[in-house]
């Protein structure tokens, strides 16, 4: 079984602390999204990264792929209320043939004012 | 926004009743899939399409089937549903290839 793992399951911070997000796992991907998702609602993608050691920015959102394509991170820097929600990395494995991708657990972040 | 919604949004019913959730899209896009979602699981797939009448089994697929008979609409039913079904649903699309985009949801209890 593929499988991603994410830590920390749970977060909880202050307004303006930074924070980093990291899902990992055994298997190679070809590439990884990032999602978040506010209560209620269904899941939104952030960012994909396709390509070893490829660094993403958006704007206080910092995304890396692992150079061997099996992890990535996600931080964020000043965090703010905003930023609270469901993060969850998702990912297709190299030899996927068709087009499904396998989602990590979640990380839960609540920014507190 | 994917165009992708979802009926109903809310449904509670009994156990051993069937129960089909619709997905419907409308911009024409070949893959469209099933997740639940419960608490310390993540995602997981139910069972996905690739095109008119082509399903495929995802890794929790039993007590659910599917139909593609349109590419706008992806009908869920559980034939006769379980406590054990009580999730949210999500409907999702794939543009481009492994980019998911999601639908709001159905919430589902099973008394």
């Amino acid at each position: 079984t593929q499988l991603l793992e994410q830590s920390p399951q749970f977060l909880s911070i202050q307004e303006g602390e930074n924070l980093t997000v990291y899902c990992n796992s055994s298997s190679v991907f070809s590439s990884l999204q990032w999602y978040r998702q506010e209560p209620g609602e269904g899941p939104v993608l952030l960012v994909t990264v396709v390509t070893g050691g490829e660094v993403k920015k958006l704007k206080r959102l910092t995304f890396q792929f692992g150079d061997a394509r099996k992890d990535s991170s996600l931080h964020i820097t000043a965090a703010q209320p905003g930023d609270t929600g469901l993060y969850l990395c998702a990912g297709a494995p190299v030899k996927t043939s068709y087009d499904k991708v396998i989602f990590g657990p979640g990380t839960s972040l609540s920014v507190i004012p | 926004d994917a165009g992708i919604t979802q009926s109903p949004r809310h449904k509670v019913t009994e156990t051993g009743t069937p129960v089909t959730l619709r997905c419907h899209q409308t911009e024409n896009h070949r893959y469209m899939y099933w997740y639940r979602q419960d608490p310390g699981h993540g995602l997981r797939l139910i069972h996905y399409s690739y095109g008119v009448k082509d399903t495929d089994k995802g890794e929790v697929s039993d007590g659910y089937s599917v139909s593609r008979s349109k590419t706008e609409d992806f009908l869920l039913t559980l034939e006769s549903a379980t406590s054990s079904q009580t999730s949210v649903y999500f409907c999702a699309i794939s543009e481009p290839r492994f980019t998911q985009y999601f639908g709001p949801g159905t919430r589902l209890t099973v008394l």
